[in-house]
């Protein structure tokens, strides 16, 4: 069956820093790869899209890789801050979207 | 861009009982999508909310239990019947941008917890 893997554990950075999510997946071949923020007791707000066909995208701080050998995607967030400090999740979408479990950030001051 | 009202934002129930969560979407929209959200868990799509005809309820979610209905292309309900204690979760209401690029927009969320 489909799978999305994202760290389980929560990611602590420095601010300043570069923070690095990793989503991972297995048994899926989707056409696009997205993420998202979600702040508690939010709904999931849209970040940004990757075709299968884009190795990198970016967004002001943040950029996207998109490996289709690996399966992998990386999201980065540079020059860190506090209020970057929420879950990120990983979707793969072709007909339908699928959500991965999503990575808690804490940008430490 | 979609702006999407849901409520109720929260609600606590007695088992057995059913609750139903409205969604309302700022433009039409072809595609509706129900979800929820356990406790340190992902979203799972629970149906896609048709116009004019029934919705198509994923593996696991049945209409019986959640049943849904999309009258207009501006509105959805997702009811949670005879519930139980395991259907506490969050559920969210999504559409798909309206201009083709995937991105999906999310309602806040329904806070579910049953008693």
């Amino acid at each position: 069956s489909q799978k999305i893997e994202q760290n389980s554990e929560a990611l602590n950075i420095q601010e300043g820093k570069t923070a690095t999510l990793t989503c991972n997946y297995t048994n899926y071949s989707p056409a696009y790869l997205q993420w998202y923020r979600q702040d508690p007791g939010r709904g999931p707000v849209f970040l940004l899209l990757i075709r299968e066909n884009e190795k990198e995208k970016r967004k002001e701080r943040l950029k996207v890789t998109f490996d289709t050998t690996l399966k992998q995607s990386l999201f980065h967030i540079t020059a860190s801050q506090p209020a970057d400090s929420a879950t990120y999740l990983c979707a793969l979408g072709d007909d339908k979207i699928i959500f991965g479990k999503g990575t808690r950030l804490h940008i430490l001051p | 861009s979609a702006v999407i009202s849901q409520k109720p934002s929260r609600d606590i129930c007695q088992r057995g009982t059913s609750l139903t969560i409205q969604c309302q979407v700022d433009s039409q929209v072809t595609m509706m999508f129900w979800y929820r959200q356990q406790p340190g868990q992902s979203l799972t799509l629970i149906a896609t909310a048709n116009q004019g005809s029934e919705a198509t309820y994923e593996s696991g979610f049945v209409i019986d239990k959640f049943p849904i209905s999309r009258p207009n292309l501006t509105f959805s309900t997702l009811t949670v019947s005879n519930m139980s204690p395991e259907d506490s979760s969050i559920y969210l209401c999504s559409v798909e941008d309206i201009w083709g690029n995937t991105e999906a927009f999310f309602g806040q969320g329904t806070r579910l917890t049953v008693v």
